[in-house]
């Protein structure tokens, strides 16, 4: 595979469920990150992990909860989520900060 | 941070048509990129341009770095060319937030 892939794309959970998203880039990038795309609004920078280690968490509630095992994956777990959780989570990679950005095709999250 | 502004915020074409889309910044930015998002949510990255001109078949962008905008070509558009248009920017440093605008919400019309 190419790019950087996402599982699942679509998510309906319950506000008491525990779900994991996925991320994974083959590009060889050493940076990943997390955004949010809520209706109306721009996109929202979540984390950012660098080399492995958090470089930015964008005052985040802590039910949004990151995991880099590794340059090549990157996990959002989620828990205990609101209805206004609802939204696209977009997954990205880039070489660097100053590299170009290539983006997951995102999981479409639910939240009831 | 750095604001990025978009304009216009909506546009419809008809098939064939050409269009300019701009891109504003509140700073010096680095990192200026285009990004075009179709009806199913895939971000796709279509220009990296920090400064200058760079062409991709009916698609072309230009970045004037010095007077901090950026503005984004669509020839002979197509219906496919539908979806939104993004661009983003970083003020550099270790800071790796890329800012977004709103978009430009382009629909073609066939």
């Amino acid at each position: 595979e190419t790019g950087v892939t996402q599982t699942p794309r679509h998510l309906v959970m319950g506000m008491t469920n525990k779900k994991s998203l996925k991320c994974e880039q083959h590009l060889g990038h050493n940076a990943m990150y997390w955004y949010k795309q809520s209706a109306k609004k721009p996109l929202e920078l979540m984390f950012v992990y660098s080399l492995e280690e958090r470089v930015e968490n964008n005052s985040v509630p802590s039910r949004f909860s990151p995991e880099c095992p590794n340059s090549s994956h990157l996990f959002l777990h989620l828990h205990t989520l609101q209805p206004e959780d609802s939204a696209l989570y977009l997954c990205a990679s880039s070489q660097g900060a100053s590299g170009g950005y290539t983006f997951g095709s995102g999981t479409r999250l639910t939240v009831v | 941070g750095i604001q990025v502004e978009q304009s216009p915020p909506d546009l419809i074409l008809q098939e064939g048509a050409n269009s300019t889309l701009r891109c504003n910044f509140s700073d010096s930015v680095n990192n200026l990129q285009w990004f075009h998002q179709n009806p199913w949510g895939q971000l796709i990255n279509l220009f990296y341009i920090p400064s200058g001109t760079k062409q991709n078949g009916r698609l072309s962008a230009t970045t004037v770095a010095t007077e901090r905008y950026s503005l984004l070509y669509i020839s002979s558009s197509q219906t496919t060319d539908s979806g939104v248009y993004f661009c983003a920017g970083y003020s550099g440093g270790s800071n790796y937030k890329l800012t977004f605008g709103k978009g430009t919400l382009l629909t073609v019309n066939p």
